[in-house]
């Protein structure tokens, strides 16, 4: 099956400063990658996500980057604010599989004022 | 707004006593999800309905149980709840079973004493 790697599992920056995230996966019959935002205490929003024709998809702040070659796939986040100190975690999604999603291990957030 | 809505928020239960967690979505989502996320770590899929058609994971164990009466319902059984069951138990939709967003409800915290 799938096997999703996420890095770094925490990381701290300053507020104003870049966030980024990288997630490897194994299978290259996967072709949709979700990001979730998950706030303590709460159930994972979606934040971006991208499929396997595009290789990078921009939504104000936030940005996500697919490289099908090397199998990896990575979240940037600029002008980091307070709020989005939170748990991020990528996941892949293999064709014709039930929309099974497999996640990565998750990235703890902190925006430091 | 469409959503997917679980009850109760936090459940305490006594070990070997039966609890049942309440999921609904108005979303009309043809797929519904049951995770299960202790703490640190990424959500773990426990089992999914596509419509009507249950399909378990094979490391889910016999005592965790589900129904789906209707498109908008669907419970978690978990016959004789352990310690070791403790945890935030995840509902989701999605629209169908290839490649799409999970929308996730807020969770239920299981405590088990």
């Amino acid at each position: 099956g799938e096997n999703v790697e996420q890095h770094p599992s925490t990381l701290s920056v300053q507020e104003g400063d870049s966030a980024v995230i990288k997630c490897t996966y194994s299978d290259s019959a996967s072709n949709y990658f979700p990001w979730y935002k998950q706030e303590l205490g709460k159930g994972p929003q979606l934040i971006i996500d991208i499929r396997s024709n595009v290789g990078e998809k921009k939504d104000q702040r936030i940005a996500v980057t697919l490289n099908k070659t090397a199998k990896h796939f990575s979240l940037h986040i600029t002008e980091t604010q307070p709020e989005d100190s939170a748990v991020y975690f990528c996941a892949a999604s293999i064709r014709n599989t039930g929309n099974q999603f497999y996640f990565g291990t998750g990235t703890s957030l902190t925006v430091i004022p | 707004d469409a959503m997917v809505i679980q009850n109760p928020r936090y459940q305490v239960t006594q070990f070997g006593k039966p609890v049942t967690l309440s999921c609904s979505q108005t979303l009309n989502h043809n797929v519904m999800y049951w995770y299960q996320q202790k703490s640190s770590q990424a959500p773990k899929l426990l089992f999914h309905y596509y419509d009507k058609d249950f399909n378990n994971e094979a490391d889910t164990p016999d005592n965790f149980q589900s129904r789906r009466p209707n498109t908008s319902f669907c419970f978690l059984d978990i016959r004789s709840p352990g310690l070791g069951d403790a945890a935030m138990y995840l509902c989701a939709t999605s629209r169908d079973r290839f490649g799409n967003e999970q929308f996730f409800g807020p969770g239920t915290r299981l405590t088990v004493l």
